[in-house]
């Protein structure tokens, strides 16, 4: 099976744009889940979009949102850039089946710039 | 709110020598903990969870509720450990993993 793909891989905005992110899950996986990746705060939860619906949140502003395909497929979009927004951002697809937790298998990320 | 602490940034040994790699969480509940590595330029993935209670390429963890800890564990490291590595916790009933900031550890000749 071919894995989590994201794109693009390498991104540079300016502050007050805006950007989307894609990811594609594992074929079959129907929960996709959003991080993002910075030295000073290290993996920190987005979101999780399973079914087209939002089904957990973290703690971030409302620039950060998402939304999901009935394909599974996800984008990622934040408004407004700031600096602080520079980071890596990882996707990762789940089955998320039953109540028992599903790996979550992780992209290669989105390495964005935010000048 | 949870959270997971892993108090060593860096982590150096050699070749043979056992390697230890700590962590500790806070979470009200019963989560489920597990360990993430990043070998370097390859994606994030799964090493162990404390469920399976399983031995992955010799690490083994164990979760200690009275101390809240689940400390990864090798007897004797490989250079090809190197690697960083994340504690994560799940909490029951939810869908997200709240990750530690890493330990990268280097694996000397």
């Amino acid at each position: 099976k071919a894995g989590v793909t994201q794109t693009p891989r390498y991104l540079i905005k300016t502050r007050g744009q805006q950007v989307t992110l894609s990811c594609s899950p594992i074929s079959g996986h129907r929960s996709v889940s959003w991080y993002q990746q910075t030295p000073g705060q290290g993996l920190q939860f987005l979101f999780e979009y399973f079914s087209e619906t939002q089904r957990n949140k973290g703690n971030f502003p409302g620039r950060f949102s998402g939304r999901q395909f009935s394909n599974s497929r996800s984008e990622m979009n934040v408004s407004t850039l700031e600096l602080g927004d520079s980071a890596l951002y990882l996707c990762a697809s789940s089955p998320r089946t039953g109540a028992i937790y599903n790996e979550q298998f992780f992209g290669p990320g989105t390495r964005l710039t935010v000048l | 709110a949870q959270r997971v602490t892993q108090p060593e940034k860096l982590l150096s040994v050699f070749k043979g020598a056992p390697v230890e790699l700590k962590c500790n969480y806070s979470y009200s509940g019963s989560p489920e903990l597990f360990w993430y590595v990043q070998y370097s330029r390859q994606r994030l993935q799964l090493l162990l969870r404390h469920i399976s209670r399983e031995s992955i390429k010799g690490f083994t963890a164990d979760l200690n509720k009275g101390e809240t800890s689940f400390h990864l564990k090798k007897p004797f490291a490989q250079e090809e450990d190197s690697a960083m590595y994340y504690c994560a916790l799940k909490p029951a009933n939810d869908y997200k993993l709240s990750f530690g900031a890493g330990t990268t550890v280097t694996v000397r000749a």
